[in-house]
C-alpha cells in the first residue's frame, strides 16, 4: 500500500534560518506523482509543487526548493531565508490511481513555526 | 477565480443527529473527494467520486455516506453523528487525471457534542 511519512511533527526556527522538511514515501507503482501542500491558519490547503516520478531534477521557486531522490524514496522541501509568513502546516502527498481517479495519500504533516 | 466551496466553516451537532456537509466546485472537475484531518494523522480519505452518481470508498468510510447528484456538488453525510467524528473535513476536486493535484475547500470544522 502507498504510504507517506513525515517524521518531523513540529519544527520551530528563527526568521531567516533555512529549514528542510523531510518526506519519505513507499509505493509499488512505477509511475506516480509527489506533491507538497501548505496549510496556513486559514485552513485551505494550497498546492506548492507536483513532481513526476520520472523527473528527478531538483526544482527551485524563489525561496523554495525541492530535492527528489528516487534511490531513497524521498522528496524533501527546503525553505531558504524563512519568513514568518511561511508558518503553516506542510503536507507531502503521493498519488495512487484508483478507478481512473488519482487519489492522494498524505503524510501526517509538519507544523512549521517561524519566530520573528 | 476557481473555487471549491464548503457550505459551513464551523458546525456543532448533537450525538445521533444526521449531518450534511456540502461541497460545490466551479471548475467542471470530474473527481471530488472528502477527507478528514486529525492531528498527527494527516488527511485520510473518506470517499471519492469520479463521476456523477458514482462513488468509491476511501480508507475510512465507516459511519459516512456520500451523494453526487450533480457534477459540481458532492455531499458528505453522517447518518448518526458520534463524538469520534469530531474533526476537520476537507473537500477537494481534480480533473479526471488528477496529476495536477487537487483544489481544496477551506474546510468544515465539525464538533459533535
Amino acid at each position: 500500500a502507498q504510504k507517506v511519512t513525515q517524521a518531523q511533527t513540529e519544527i520551530s526556527v528563527v526568521e531567516k534560518e533555512d529549514v528542510t522538511l523531510d518526506c519519505v514515501y513507499e509505493t509499488r507503482d512505477t509511475t506516480y506523482y509527489l506533491f507538497w501542500y501548505k496549510q496556513p491558519p486559514s485552513g485551505e490547503l494550497v498546492f506548492l509543487i507536483r513532481r513526476n516520478s520520472f523527473d528527478e531534477q531538483n526544482e527551485i521557486s524563489g525561496r523554495y526548493s525541492w530535492n527528489f531522490q528516487k534511490s531513497t524514496s524521498s522528496f524533501n522541501f527546503t525553505i531558504t531565508a524563512s519568513q514568518v509568513v511561511d508558518s503553516a502546516v506542510y503536507f507531502c502527498a503521493l498519488s495512487e490511481e484508483r478507478r481512473g481517479a488519482q487519489k492522494l495519500v498524505f503524510g501526517q504533516g509538519t507544523r512549521l513555526t517561524i519566530n520573528p | 477565480d476557481v473555487k471549491v466551496t464548503q457550505s459551513s466553516r464551523y458546525l456543532v451537532k448533537r450525538t445521533g443527529e444526521k449531518v450534511f456537509l456540502e461541497c460545490v466546485q466551479d471548475m467542471d472537475h470530474e473527481n471530488m473527494f472528502w477527507y478528514r484531518q486529525d492531528p498527527g494523522l494527516g488527511l485520510r480519505l473518506i470517499y471519492f467520486s469520479y463521476d456523477v452518481k458514482m462513488k468509491e470508498k476511501g480508507d475510512i468510510p465507516e459511519g459516512y455516506s456520500v451523494s453526487r447528484e450533480k457534477k459540481e456538488r458532492f455531499s458528505l453525510i453522517l447518518e448518526s453523528a458520534s463524538t469520534n467524528q469530531t474533526s476537520m473535513y476537507l473537500c477537494a476536486s481534480s480533473l479526471i487525471r488528477g496529476s495536477y493535484g487537487y483544489t481544496f475547500g477551506s474546510g468544515t470544522r465539525l464538533t459533535v457534542v
